[in-house]
Parts: structure tokens; C-alpha cells; sequence
């Protein structure tokens, strides 16, 4: 049990599917985050949600869509995604504004995409 | 920017061997690092961390020792079993400001212990 829960842990989609990806966290933490590991690649930031607020998108494209209702549920919805899409997708939360606290991010066991 | 490097992998080893991942990085103002690891299969699970210069972190056996002189954060296990084949990832996170606690990660060095 990491506190930090992913469903579902496996999903196959076609391109013009559309689908979501669900993150919840149980640690009380007002951060929450969208994180690629693709094959071969240094694991990518995508979304930074503060208090439910967005406070950073790295230059992702739109088909990717997060939401965040509320602290503890990050969703990412997923439309007419392309192959190169594939992907471990990791959701991870911490306590907040990190201010030189050492404030250690948690992450979920991830959500293997395959778009074919 | 921030950058972390680690070493080159995969690595082998025989199980007891000696275990030395390498990484410096390159940061402003005094960073945290981390080690995280990843089981086959499963999603990143943190393994130690320092927050402040000479710091040693350490947990489950591993040590890595924050070096600001030599921008370094080594990962150390003095005797490696099968089960801690997994990816071994170095991280540190951004100083103050709008970072949020953003994580720079190394590419992750692969490790592989054969019984």
C-alpha cells in the first residue's frame, strides 16, 4: 500500500477512443502530479496540481486533459491519443509548496497505456 | 538548469557483491536528493533521501552520502541480494520559488543480481 492508488493499472485504447485514468491519494498531502516514463527516457513531468489549482503544464499536448475536483482525486482524460503515447503514466503526490523542506513526493504504482 | 546524471547501466552483480550507482547532479541554491527505485512491474517507491549537505540517507541497507563538493549523491550497498534487482533513479528537487516540489530525475541505471 503506497497511499498513493492508480486504476486501472493496465489500459488499452484505440486512437479515437476516449478514456481516463484515475488517481487517488491517502495521505492528506494538497499536491498532486502526472509524470511519463516512457521507454528509454527520463521520467517526464507533465501536470502539477497546488490546492486543486493547476500550476504547471509541461508543455503537454491537448489530448491529454487533467482534472483535479478535489485534493486527493487527480484524473487524466485521454483522447484520440497516438502511439507514441504508450506509456507508464505515474500520478504522485506530496505535501504541498515545497520550500526547501526536502518535501518527498509519493507515487502511485502507475498505469501501463497502450494505444493502438 | 537542474541536471542529474547517473551512471551507465545495466549492472550485474553476483549476489553479496559490493553495489556503487553513481550520480552528481547540477542544481541552484541547495537542493534534495533522493534515490527512488523501481520494481519490475511497479511504479517508483522512494528509497532514501538528504536534505542538507553530509547528510547520509539511508534505508533497507542502502546508504548515499549528500556531497556538495563534489555535486554527488552515490547510491551504496555492501551486500546485494536478488531482490534488489530493480531501476535505481536519482532525483533531486528544485529550490524554493514556483518549483513545487518538481523532481529532476536520472535516466535510471537498471540493476540485475544474479544468485
Amino acid at each position: 500500500e503506497t497511499g498513493v492508488t492508480q486504476t486501472p493499472r493496465h489500459l488499452v485504447m484505440g486512437m479515437t477512443n476516449k478514456k481516463s485514468l484515475k488517481c487517488e491519494q491517502h495521505l492528506g498531502h494538497n499536491a498532486m502530479y502526472w509524470y511519463k516514463q516512457s521507454a528509454k527516457k527520463p521520467l517526464e513531468l507533465m501536470f502539477v496540481y497546488n490546492f486543486k489549482e493547476q500550476t504547471e503544464n509541461n508543455s503537454v499536448p491537448s489530448r491529454f486533459s487533467p482534472e483535479c475536483p478535489n485534493s486527493s482525486h487527480l484524473f487524466l482524460h485521454l483522447h484520440t491519443l497516438q502511439p507514441e503515447d504508450s506509456a507508464l503514466y505515474l500520478c504522485a503526490s506530496s505535501q504541498g509548496v515545497w520550500e526547501n523542506s526536502g518535501n518527498t513526493i509519493y507515487f502511485g504504482e502507475g498505469s501501463w497505456l497502450t494505444v493502438v | 538548469g537542474n541536471s542529474v546524471t547517473q551512471m551507465e547501466g545495466p549492472v550485474t552483480l553476483s549476489e553479496e557483491a559490493f553495489l556503487t550507482i553513481n550520480c552528481t547532479y547540477t542544481a541552484t541554491g541547495y537542493p534534495s536528493l533522493f534515490w527512488y527505485v523501481q520494481y519490475p512491474g511497479e511504479g517508483l517507491q522512494l528509497l532514501l533521501k538528504a536534505t542538507k549537505a553530509d547528510d547520509k540517507g539511508s534505508n533497507k541497507g542502502f546508504e548515499a552520502t549528500y556531497r556538495k563538493e563534489t555535486t554527488s549523491f552515490h547510491l551504496e550497498k555492501g551486500s546485494v541480494q536478488v531482490s534488489d534487482s530493480a531501476v535505481y533513479f536519482c532525483a533531486l528537487t528544485s529550490t524554493g520559488g514556483t518549483s513545487y516540489g518538481k523532481l529532476t530525475f536520472g535516466q535510471g541505471t537498471i540493476l540485475t543480481v544474479h544468485p
